[in-house]
């Protein structure tokens, strides 16, 4: 069965400081897709990232860093300097290259405080 | 712009009512979802559709149906049979099934 875990269900930090949002995921699967998607107060799910389960290469785009390490079935997602815009909630998500179905985790609310 | 689009923002149902949830896509995506949010739950997908004139059940599909006669449309009704209906609907659409999906703004629904 595959399962996505996102253990912090809020986070709240003063606005600058850095913040890392955890997912661990389940997967029997050796072929398979991981992704990040943002949910402002506005509901609708902004895609971030996708990473394929053969690169494990850290990626890095302005502020947004993320962290895949497949010995520990993470795949955490930074935020540096973090500003008052990025408060949402933050979906990681995983597909199997069999399925056609993405899991999503339930989530961690993000406070940026000013 | 190309995009989706969820109508209506905000919908009520009355006990024993059939309400349905209109999705549009002009992105030429073969694939399309249907997702429930619920507090604290994450979203849980509905139904699915990777071609017209076909679709899957999700993990949830009890009290709900759909169709697809149309590339960009998928319409969800939420049906009588759908015992706790109220949550936020949200609709997204792939090219194909395991590539990216791009969503709607989502419908809040609520029971009267």
């Amino acid at each position: 069965a595959q399962k996505v875990t996102q253990a912090q269900t809020e986070i709240s930090v003063v606005e600058k400081e850095d913040v890392t949002l955890d997912c661990v995921y389940e997967t029997r699967d050796t072929t398979y897709y991981l992704f990040w998607y943002k949910q402002p107060p506005s509901g609708e799910l902004v895609f971030l990232i996708r990473r394929n389960s053969f690169d494990e290469q850290n990626e890095i785009s302005g502020r947004y860093s993320w962290n895949f390490q497949k010995s520990t079935s993470s795949f955490n997602f930074t935020i540096t300097a973090s500003q008052v815009v990025d408060s949402a909630v933050y979906f990681c998500a995983l597909s199997s290259y069999r399925d056609d179905k993405i899991i999503f985790g339930k989530g961690t609310r993000l406070h940026i405080l000013p | 712009d190309g995009g989706i689009t969820q109508s209506p923002k905000y919908l009520f149902r009355k006990e024993g009512q059939n309400v349905t949830l209109s999705c549009e896509q002009n992105l030429n995506h073969d694939a399309m979802y249907w997702y429930r949010q619920d507090p604290g739950q994450g979203l849980r997908l509905i139904y699915y559709s990777q071609i017209v004139n076909d679709f899957q059940k999700g993990d949830i599909a009890e009290g709900y149906s759909v169709s697809r006669e149309k590339k960009e449309s998928f319409p969800l009704t939420v049906t009588s049979a759908q015992k706790n209906p109220t949550a936020f609907y949200l609709c997204a659409s792939s090219v194909r099934a395991k590539n990216i999906q791009y969503f709607g703004a989502g419908t809040r629904l609520s029971v009267l």
